[in-house]
């Protein structure tokens, strides 16, 4: 099973460019998030979808959009990248709202020169 | 404030004997913990959670004690070994919390030495 899949798994950007992580799911989960990982740090929340067709910001939303395409897809978007945004993002997926478990994608590393 | 908080970046043991990771938490509201594993390049698995209703979960060789009144998690694993070695992060959630809004640890890195 391919559970969640990131792409692309490496990127950099210069300043003030754009660019979409794309993030989907198999396993028919109703919850997506995307969450940021700074070195030496836990993992900070984004953007969340509760279910398909809600958005709502986490912890750390600005200088990002989301889109909840559909069940399956959630992306990420940034707008005009910052050199504070590099960072490696987690696409994940939970069965509901407010129970179990999270299940993460690999990853992907983002570089803001 | 850091509502979740591994005060150990690091930890190294031998191969076959106890590892112990901890984990101390200050909202009392908090009543679901999570334990998640991290290998490099890859994303964080989830490995074992224990409800505050429970003092302690087991699982294989990882148990997860909790202590309420102390607020102090930790994350036992016996016996080591060196597919161990990983970034161990816990989580917790308020009652009635999306899954996704858990507050993350900032991880300790364990070291299984063969």
């Amino acid at each position: 099973n391919a559970g969640v899949t990131q792409t692309p798994k490496f990127q950099v950007l210069k300043t003030g460019q754009s660019m979409t992580l794309q993030c989907a799911q198999d396993m028919n989960h109703n919850s997506m998030y995307w969450y940021r990982q700074d070195p030496g740090m836990g993992l900070r929340l984004i953007y969340y979808s509760a279910s398909e067709g809600t958005t709502d910001k986490g912890e750390v939303p600005n200088g990002y959009n989301v889109s909840r395409l559909n069940k399956r897809e959630f992306s990420l978007r940034l707008e005009s990248a910052a050199p504070s945004q590099t960072s490696v993002y987690f696409c994940a997926s939970s069965r509901d709202f407010n129970t179990g478990e999270l299940f993460f994608g690999e990853g992907s590393r983002l570089t803001v020169l | 404030d850091q509502q979740v908080k591994q005060n150990s970046p690091s930890l190294s043991v031998q191969e076959g004997r106890i590892s112990i990771l901890n984990c101390d938490y200050t909202n009392s509201m908090f009543d679901y913990f999570l334990w998640y594993k991290k290998y490099p390049a890859e994303g964080p698995t989830f490995l074992i959670s224990i409800s505050s209703i429970k003092d302690k979960n087991e699982d294989g060789r990882f148990t997860v004690f909790l202590n309420k009144s102390a607020k102090h998690l930790s994350l036992h694993i016996v016996p080591s070994q060196p597919g161990d070695s990983a970034v161990y992060f816990c989580a917790a959630r308020a009652p009635n919390t999306n899954a996704g809004k858990s507050t993350f640890g900032d991880g300790t890195t364990l070291t299984v030495k063969p």
